[in-house]
């Protein structure tokens, strides 16, 4: 039973434009969320986190977006570069007690030249 | 990059054999874990800590244990590798518990 859904396995997008990837939760409990890019070989790379008491969190080009009532959240980046191209988790973790996180299956993002 | 190393980076054993993975972190923060990664699971917590000697379990714990003797020092063990046990390992460390930061891996393959 999967808690946290990315129904996207790939996207592609063109270089400038904007890269929407979505994640869907099960899980009412869970209340902080993180999103993580991954290249080949690498380890995750923390990108950004949201609180369940916000609804936008913003850092440079990377927005994260939280629908608690949807129970979604997405991560935009804008302007998407080559860069980018990676695969993409979200993560979710009730904050009673400690932060034990899902991670969902991850998107595949190719930014195009 | 968050001081982490993980060693050994590749290896192959057999199965049957105890097989043990070292996570070493040198920004001395409280919390340290362990996940696997599988195509089509994503990433999923195997065993984390709180704090020098102590440990919990996460969601695939079964065939895995864990010891935190040192701050510094996260070992996980497989006490008798099986072919399902074949993935990549990630050990992550975390401050305060809220984000996250990962080692680069352990590809371990069970023949």
């Amino acid at each position: 039973d999967q808690q946290v859904k990315q129904n996207s396995p790939s996207l592609s997008v063109q270089e400038g434009r904007i890269s929407i990837l979505n994640c869907d939760y099960t899980n009412s409990m869970f209340d902080y969320f993180l999103w993580y890019k991954k290249y080949p070989a690498e380890g995750p790379t923390f990108l950004i986190s949201i609180s369940s008491i916000k609804d936008k969190n913003e850092d440079g080009r990377f927005t994260v977006f939280l629908n608690k009532s949807a129970k979604h959240l997405s991560l935009h980046i804008v302007p998407s570069q080559p860069g980018d191209s990676a695969v993409y988790f979200c993560a979710a973790s009730p904050t009673s007690g400690t932060y034990k996180y899902i991670f969902g299956t991850g998107t595949r993002l190719k930014v195009l030249a | 990059d968050a001081g982490i190393t993980q060693s050994p980076r590749h290896k192959v054993t057999e199965t049957g054999t105890p097989v043990t993975l070292r996570c070493h972190q040198t920004e001395n923060h409280r919390y340290m874990y362990w996940y696997r990664q599988d195509p089509g699971h994503g990433l999923r917590l195997i065993h984390y800590s709180y704090g020098v000697k102590d440990t919990d379990k996460g969601e695939v714990s079964d065939g895995y244990s864990v010891s935190r003797s040192k701050t510094e020092d996260f070992l996980l063990t497989l006490e008798s590798a099986t072919s399902s046990q074949t993935s990549v390992y990630f050990c992550a460390i975390s401050k305060l518990g809220e984000e996250q930061y990962f080692g680069p891996g352990t590809r371990l393959t069970v023949t």
